[in-house]
């Protein structure tokens, strides 16, 4: 099984600020099989990036994707309140598909 | 606009079975496959398995072996996730999620799938005595 390992845990920060998310993964997988999903409570995961660096649709240029091999970030260039959620990598290169624990991004 | 809408939240009591459905529209349900997935309270995501509609060919999490069946009624494009006898440990919620694009599977595994990209809105499920 593939793990994935997000940090930090939790990113406070002021609106307007740089939030920069890693996620490490435990074995070298194409940048085709890597997505990030963002989750506000109460709500089920959107996909923001696909394919470690396609933005979903309707998914705001603010954000943006890099990495390869087993090291990826997801990268919010001025954070808006509405962004302020729960961010979860994802692996779908072999089954069974898995996430990181999950990155909180707060407002400081 | 396509959409999978999931079944209402639900309240158990261990030992009891469950059936909650995830039912698409705006799209052609034969041909994308349907992960289901468990978020536990306060936790991260966790895929279960899968399953394509076509032919009903289900593919399921090493870790989720056993504790439950995939199931498809193609005459109402609804996928179902259900539960034979419940414990209050599968208290969560749980998604669907549809594939934009479909890969392989062996008897092992599968690889080459697209992202799952549209989700439903999730049914919460209590088991409680």
């Amino acid at each position: 099984e593939i793990v994935l390992t997000q940090s930090p845990g939790t990113l406070s920060l002021s609106p307007g600020e740089r939030a920069t998310l890693s996620c490490k993964v435990s074995q070298a997988i194409s940048t085709t099989y890597l997505a990030w999903f963002q989750q506000k409570p109460g709500h089920s995961p959107r996909l923001v990036i696909f394919g470690a660096s396609k933005r979903a649709t309707g998914i705001p240029d603010r954000f943006s994707g890099s990495g390869s091999g087993t090291d990826f970030t997801l990268t919010i260039t001025g954070v808006e309140p509405e962004d302020f959620a729960v961010y979860f990598c994802h692996q779908y290169r072999t089954s069974p598909w898995t996430f990181g624990q999950g990155t909180k991004v707060e407002i400081k | 606009e396509v959409q999978l809408v999931q079944s209402g939240a639900e309240i158990k009591r261990p030992g009891e079975s469950l059936k909650i459905s995830c039912a698409a529209s705006e799209y052609n349900f034969d041909n994308f496959w349907i992960s289901w997935l468990r978020q536990l309270p306060g936790k991260g995501l966790e895929w279960m398995g899968m399953i394509y509609p076509s032919d009903g060919d289900g593919r399921y999490s090493p870790s989720f072996l056993g504790q439950f069946v995939l199931t498809v009624d193609k005459s109402i494009a609804s996928a179902h996730l259900q539960f034979y006898s419940l414990k209050a440990s599968d208290t969560a919620m749980y998604y669907c999620a549809r594939h934009k694009g479909a890969g392989y599977c062996n008897s092992a595994n599968c690889w080459g799938f697209d992202v799952p990209d549209v989700w439903g809105q999730g049914t919460m499920v209590t088991v409680s005595s």
